[in-house]
């Protein structure tokens, strides 16, 4: 079975923080995505990453920024926490081509900004 | 624009009851389609997908759900439900192409079961 996890199913922070959430996966997918789920708002893809050391911008990458290092592992980065950047951040990763549609989740981070 | 609809925001039935959650979408090509299951605390699960072929496509859980180009229509059902099933349920559709490919979701539809 495919594994994501993600480094903290709760998390709080301040105003301000530089905030990372981290997520690792095991079955060598090529491309892995963070999405914010909020209430009313559903699913919106923040960024997403083909392959090593590539990014690509998804629907509300505004405040965020990502690495990937490795291929196992995707990194979501909130330079200076803000209040509205409270949310469920869920990780993805799925194979190549039209399997891409076909993603395995982790179980979530819970982000408050305070 | 690429969208999709799940009119029903928030659904109860009985258990042992059928049920089916409503998904439209709007894509101007060959959709793929697939339904998620978000189960309280955890992250999405795929529940079935539709590339071509056989219009009624079944998934795990025993779900099942019918392609309905007519009607741009995805929708999911289940002929008994369990209390177990009770979740949170995303349509999407799968757009774009190469690497710009990425899911169009729909707003969930919330399922409660009650005993």
């Amino acid at each position: 079975d495919v594994k994501v996890t993600q480094s903290s199913r709760y998390l709080v922070k301040r105003t301000g923080e530089k905030v990372f959430l981290e997520c690792v996966q095991d079955m060598d997918h090529e491309n892995m995505f963070w999405y914010r789920q909020d209430p009313g708002l559903g699913l919106r893809l923040i960024y997403f990453s083909y392959d090593v050391k590539m990014k690509e911008k998804g629907d509300i990458p505004e405040g965020y920024s990502v690495s990937r290092e490795k291929k196992e592992r995707f990194s979501l980065i909130l330079e200076s926490a803000s209040t509205n950047q409270t949310s469920m951040y869920l990780c993805a990763s799925s194979l190549g081509g039209s399997r891409r549609y076909e993603q395995y989740f982790g179980p979530g981070t819970r982000l408050t900004v305070t | 624009a690429q969208s999709v609809t799940q009119p029903d925001i928030h659904i109860t039935v009985s258990e042992g009851a059928s049920l089916e959650l409503r998904c439209n979408y709007s894509y101007g090509a060959t959709p793929y389609l697939f339904w998620y299951v978000q189960s309280p605390g955890q992250g999405l699960q795929l529940l079935l997908k539709y590339f071509s072929g056989d219009t009624l496509v079944q998934g795990i859980k025993g779900f099942e759900a019918e392609f309905k180009r007519s009607q741009s229509s995805f929708n999911l059902r289940k002929p008994s439900v369990h209390w177990s099933d009770a979740a949170e349920y995303f349509c999407a559709v799968g757009a774009g192409a190469g690497n710009n490919r990425k899911l169009i979701w729909g707003l969930g539809t919330s399922l409660a079961v009650n005993p």
